[in-house]
C-alpha cells in the first residue's frame, strides 16, 4: 500500500531532550516536506526537500534539522525542543516539484508532540 | 511568492443542507489548486485538484469546486452535506510554472449538526 509512514504518533518530551521524528515513504517520491499544524494558523511548511541530499528552509524552520540521506527517509530532528515546539507534525511528498508531474501531495498520519 | 486565504474558520451546517468553504489566492502566475480534507486524528487527504482545463472540478464523497481566474477563488462545494463530512477542510495553491510548494491556508472547520 502507498503511503506516507511516521514515527512515533505521539510524544511528550521534556525541555532540551533531543529527539528525531521519522518519516518513510514508499512511493519512490522525490519531493518531501515537514509542516507543523497549530490552531488557528493551518499549515506551516518546516523544511522541504527537492531530492537526496537536497533540503531547504520552509516558512519555520527555526529549532528543527532535516536530513535527506536516501530518497525514501526525511527525519525531522529537534536538537534542543522548546514548549513552543509543542505542535502536531505532519510529513508529506509528492512524485515531483516540477510542472508536468503529478502535483499531489501524501501525508502522514501526524505526530502529536508535546514538549514539558 | 503565492498566498491563499479562507475566509471562514469554521463553518456550522445542519445535516443534508448545502455548503460553501471559500478559498480566495493570489498570484501573479498560473497556479495549481488544491482542496485537502482532515477528519479528526488523521492526516489530510487531496478531496479534488485544478491543474488545467474545465473549471468544475469533481472530487470524492460529492464534493466540487469552482476555478474563478478573474475572482482568483476556488470555492468548495456540496450540495447536501452528511454528519461524516465534519472535517476540516484546507485550500492549497502552487505555481503551475516551475516547481511546485505548495502554500495552504488556515483551514476552515466544517460543523454538520443533525
Amino acid at each position: 500500500e502507498a503511503q506516507v509512514t511516521q514515527n512515533p504518533r505521539y510524544l511528550i518530551t521534556v525541555t532540551g531532550k533531543k529527539l528525531t521524528v521519522t518519516c518513510s515513504q514508499n512511493m519512490n517520491h522525490e519531493y518531501m516536506s515537514w509542516y507543523r499544524q497549530d490552531p488557528g494558523l493551518g499549515l506551516r511548511q518546516i523544511y522541504y526537500s527537492m531530492n537526496v541530499e537536497v533540503t531547504d528552509k520552509g516558512d519555520v524552520p527555526e529549532g528543527y534539522k532535516v536530513s535527506r540521506k536516501e530518497k525514501r527517509n526525511f527525519p525531522l530532528i529537534l536538537e534542543s525542543p522548546s514548549p513552543n515546539q509543542t505542535s502536531l507534525y505532519f510529513c508529506a511528498s509528492s512524485l515531483s516539484v516540477y510542472r508536468g508531474l503529478n502535483t499531489e501531495a501524501f501525508f502522514g498520519q501526524g505526530t502529536r508532540l508535546t514538549v514539558v | 511568492a503565492q498566498s491563499v486565504t479562507q475566509l471562514d474558520s469554521q463553518v456550522p451546517v445542519f445535516e443534508e443542507a448545502p455548503v460553501e468553504l471559500r478559498c480566495n489566492y493570489s498570484s501573479s502566475v498560473s497556479v495549481y489548486l488544491f482542496w485537502y480534507v482532515q477528519y479528526p486524528n488523521q492526516g489530510l487527504q487531496l478531496l479534488l485538484k485544478y491543474l488545467s482545463g474545465s473549471t468544475l472540478v469533481k472530487g470524492i464523497n460529492g464534493f466540487e469546486a469552482e476555478f474563478n481566474k478573474s475572482q482568483t477563488s476556488f470555492h468548495l462545494r456540496k450540495p447536501s452535506v452528511h454528519i461524516s463530512d465534519t472535517a476540516e477542510y484546507f485550500c492549497a495553491v502552487s505555481l503551475s510554472g516551475g516547481s511546485y510548494i505548495p502554500t495552504f491556508g488556515r483551514g476552515t472547520s466544517l460543523i454538520v449538526h443533525p
